[in-house]
């Protein structure tokens, strides 16, 4: 199984701030990767797919870049609806799996 | 408006079944593939099961874990996405979403997900 290290686990950032969370893949996953947001009591959101495309209705301040087996996840400008867990996935081979998610928290 | 809507969560002993439907309604149901992605208490995400389409045969994948004890399916006819649990373990306690498979030409990707369904494993 591809395995998939994120990162900080955790992070704690103000509003304002530009945040980037890294994603390890244990092989070359090609840009067969996602991004998610779950905030607590709810499913989780796709950001981003394709390593770098940017789900229709996602704020542009979210961005992806990566190719091979190390990719990032960045947020411009953090704000306030943006606390929450934000989890890799990777679709190369199966079974499909997730990286162990960040926590963003407001310092 | 897309809906995912899973029901059939609930309290079922060590050795129990369960079975978990999911009604879809806003898109084509047939055209897509469709997983189960489950998430224990607290924890991180976990990719459990997909369907293939009826143009791929409806062919399964599962991860390991759940291999030979859990059978998804669906009913294209109903719009119904299903997840026969059998053999049930402690540690298949968890939050049950389904979840729609986005085509981008080459992968699949998560693009909508149901509010999700409790399992609880337990004696």
């Amino acid at each position: 199984d591809i395995q998939l290290t994120q990162t900080p686990s955790f992070l704690s950032a103000s509003v304002g701030d530009r945040v980037t969370i890294t994603c390890r893949a244990s092989q070359g996953i090609n840009n067969y990767l996602a991004w998610y947001q779950q905030k607590p009591g709810k499913a989780p959101n796709l950001l981003i797919y394709a390593a770098s495309t940017l789900q229709s209705g996602v704020p542009s301040r979210f961005s992806g870049s990566g190719s091979g087996r190390e990719f990032t996840l960045t947020i411009s400008s953090l704000q306030p609806e943006d606390f929450a867990t934000y989890y890799c996935q990777q679709l190369e081979n199966y079974p499909l799996t997730f990286g162990g998610g960040t926590k963003v928290e407001i310092k | 408006e897309v809906q995912l809507v899973e029901s059939g969560g609930g309290l079922v002993q060590p050795g129990g079944s369960l079975r978990l439907s999911c009604v879809i309604s806003g898109f084509t149901f047939s055209d897509h593939y469709m997983d189960w992605v489950r998430q224990a208490p607290g924890k991180g995400l976990e990719w459990a099961a997909r369907t293939r389409n009826r143009a791929n045969s409806f062919s399964t994948e599962y991860v390991a874990s759940v291999k030979g004890r859990f059978i998804i399916s669906r009913d294209d006819s109903k719009n119904l996405l299903y997840l026969q649990m059998n053999s049930l373990r402690t540690e298949d306690t968890a939050v049950y979403y389904c979840v729609r498979a986005l085509y981008d030409g080459i992968r699949y990707y998560h693009d909508y997900w149901g509010q999700g369904t409790l399992v609880t494993v337990s004696s």
